[in-house]
């Protein structure tokens, strides 16, 4: 199985900091077709996971642009650019490239 | 607006079966594999399985093999899961997606106890 190593585990961010978080992985998902099925999604509490990435760099519809993703193989990384309080919960990475489907174990974003 | 809406999770005893539904709209659901996430108290997620957009191929993971059975319904728009020889590890909020994760449900518990 393809493991996702999420780093930090917590992040603690005042109110217009730029924050980044690392999602490595065990092997490359890249496809065969040529993308790179790499998520990233943001779990308030109470809620629901919401996606905020997709193909690793693509802006979800209605999606702050203060977020961005980038990467490429085994490495991947989501940035805020500007945290706002909105912002504070748990972010996951999630590959679908492989079979079966992984999730990162999460970072817990807190605000100041 | 797109919306998937759970239904069915309730207090079960191991060993027992219990079906979960999940009615999708505000989209064309016969044109998304669609998916089952869980995640037990506390934790993380946890993917549980995925389903063609025909139903014809079907993706699950190891612990729910042979246990579980995700289908679907496109004519009525909705997604199933049924769950048999339910054990304690599989308490947790089950989220209905779409295959790639763009859109998910508010989830329903799911309760593994005797």
């Amino acid at each position: 199985d393809v493991v996702l190593t999420q780093t930090p585990p917590t992040l603690l961010a005042t109110i217009g900091q730029s924050v980044s978080i690392s999602c490595r992985s065990s092997q490359s998902l890249l496809h065969s077709n040529g993308n790179t099925y790499l998520n990233w999604l943001l779990q308030r509490t109470g809620q629901s996971p919401q996606p905020l990435i997709y193909l690793v760099s693509k802006l979800e519809s209605g999606v702050p642009n203060r977020f961005s993703g980038s990467g490429s193989g085994t490495d991947f990384t989501l940035k805020i650019s500007g945290v706002e309080a909105e912002d504070l919960g748990v972010y996951y990475c999630m590959q679908f490239t492989h079979y079966p489907l992984t999730f990162g174990s999460g970072t817990k974003l807190e605000i100041k | 607006e797109v919306q998937l809406v759970e239904s069915g999770g309730v207090l079960v005893q191991p060993g027992r079966s219990m079906k979960l539904s999940c009615a999708a709209s505000g989209f064309t659901f016969s044109s998304f594999p669609m998916a089952w996430v869980r995640q037990a108290p506390t934790k993380g997620l946890e993917w549980v399985a995925t389903i063609s957009t025909s139903g014809g191929s079907t993706y699950y993971r190891d612990s729910v093999k042979g246990r579980f059975t995700i289908s679907r319904d496109n004519a009525k728009s909705t997604l199933y899961l049924q769950m048999d020889s339910l054990r304690s590890e599989d308490t947790a909020t089950y989220y209905c997606t779409t295959g790639t994760a763009d859109y998910w449900g508010q989830g329903v518990m799911v309760t593994v106890s005797s």
